[in-house]
């Protein structure tokens, strides 16, 4: 079936840095969403992406659907402490009634 | 405000009790979904609603069943079967338009055994 790779899984960095992340798969998606999770809450979208090559932009945070449609990525520039948590990338499968989530890469901010 | 809301927010069970974990949506969508996240993993589905009075087993629905009589409503109700119920539990809803689906979470239930 289709399956979403995260990596790194877990990325320790000092406030200030950025942070870099990515999501490939051996299936092409159509659309490719970023999600956050906050330590006991439940995943808050952060980006969603709908065309191959697409870079798009939400405050400190930039993601972009790889023009093979396999890939995304998705950078974190000047973190800060808040930032911690846990950034999910997903994908609707063929057919979209469902979604599917990579595992995770856990954030931690060092002040 | 537009939302999901899950309840409540802990929930304790005892060994041999069945236990039903409310979720509602005021977004007017027609998909529900429940997850299971464990300790540092990610999410998996355990089932899945496209519309009312209809809903499919995801890829651990042993030990849970659920229902939806209302396009509002998806409660999961984790039994007796389901022999290690501790865990986040997360409801989400979606709507599709066109080619974009995006899935919407509530702030998730964390079930423990007493």
């Amino acid at each position: 079936g289709q399956q979403l790779n995260q990596s790194p899984q877990s990325m320790f960095i000092q406030e200030g840095e950025d942070v870099s992340m990515n999501c490939t798969s051996s299936s092409i998606f159509n659309t490719w969403l970023w999600y956050k999770q906050d330590p006991g809450e439940g995943p808050v979208l952060l980006i969603a992406l709908y065309k191959a090559g697409e870079l798009t932009s939400n405050g400190r945070l930039t993601a972009q659907f790889g023009i093979t449609r396999k890939d995304s990525f998705l950078n974190i520039s000047a973190s800060i402490p808040s930032d911690v948590g846990i950034y999910f990338c997903a994908g609707p499968n063929t057919g979209g009634f469902k979604t599917i989530f990579g595992a995770g890469t856990r954030l931690f901010v060092k002040a | 405000d537009g939302g999901i809301t899950q309840s409540p927010k802990y929930l304790f069970r005892k060994e041999g009790q069945n236990v039903t974990l409310s979720c509602e949506q005021n977004l007017n969508h027609d998909a529900m979904y429940w997850y299971r996240q464990d300790p540092g993993q990610g999410l998996r589905l355990i089932y899945y609603s496209q519309i009312v009075n209809d809903f499919q087993k995801g890829d651990i629905a042993e030990g849970y069943s659920v229902s939806r009589e209302k396009k509002e409503s998806f409660p999961l109700t984790v039994t007796s079967a389901q022999k290690n119920p501790t865990a986040f539990y997360l409801c989400a809803s979606s709507m599709t338009r066109g080619a974009k689906t995006i899935q919407y979470f509530g702030a998730g239930t964390r079930l423990s055994v007493l």
